[in-house]
């Protein structure tokens, strides 16, 4: 998996605290991105960055806050972890299609998280 | 807005038979359309893109996708089923200029011995 590392890789927390989830990319990519995995639902995207500090919102960004101080991390953070966020979370990078080859994401290995 | 989407939850084929796994897109201008794998408890695997040029593209493990145009559809195929090939596989498309990903729902191969 190329250069992608999320941490934790399983969290338990409990309803109402703040969570964060850490992506680590060693690969100098400019995009990051967090994803969702839920059954029926296929991957929602959550947030994305396209450089440092820069961010913008995805389809499901409610509840959902990020931070990208560094090209190699971007943190997703969940500021009052609700049932509904139980969840698979991945983090993703690309770089921009300019030269139509370096065209694809790339996951890292997903974090568990569960809200009880 | 663009997005794909994968018809079939499930599909089942026995060893040895050729599979597919169908995916359709809605795109603004010229679609970037990938093809992934994802395995239990494991991120997601690229495993083929279709950019620009020839219709069949192929990729990684033997499998290869048919792009067509007037379908909007770019099914994933494979010539032989092998029992490692279930798993679940996912059709998406990179918006342009936003560069954001867009995944369909997903859809669990099963190869049966």
């Amino acid at each position: 998996d190329a250069g992608i590392t999320q941490s934790p890789r399983h969290k338990v927390t409990e309803t109402g605290t703040p969570v964060t989830l850490r992506c680590h990319q060693t690969e100098n990519h400019r995009y990051m991105y967090w994803y969702r995995q839920d059954p029926g639902h296929g991957l929602r995207l959550i947030h994305y960055s396209y450089g440092v500090k820069d961010t913008d919102k995805g389809e499901v960004s409610d509840g959902y806050s990020v931070s990208r101080s560094k090209t190699e991390d971007f943190l997703l953070t969940l500021e009052s972890a609700t049932s509904s966020q139980t969840s698979v979370y991945f983090c993703a990078i690309s770089e921009p299609p300019w030269d139509r080859v370096n065209t694809e994401a790339f996951f890292g290995q997903g974090t568990r998280l569960t809200v009880v | 807005a663009q997005s794909v989407a994968q018809p079939e939850d499930q599909v089942n084929v026995a060893e040895g038979n050729p599979l597919t796994v169908k995916c359709t897109y809605s795109v603004s201008g010229n679609p970037y359309l990938f093809w992934y794998v994802q395995y239990p408890n494991r991120g997601l695997q690229f495993l083929l893109k279709y950019i620009t040029g020839d219709n069949l593209v192929k990729g990684s493990y033997g499998f290869e996708a048919e792009f067509n145009k007037s379908q909007t559809s770019f099914h994933l195929k494979k010539p032989s089923a092998l029992v490692s090939d279930s798993a679940l596989y996912f059709c998406a498309v990179r918006d342009i200029p936003g560069n954001q990903f867009y995944f369909g729902t997903g859809t669990s191969l099963t190869v049966i011995p």
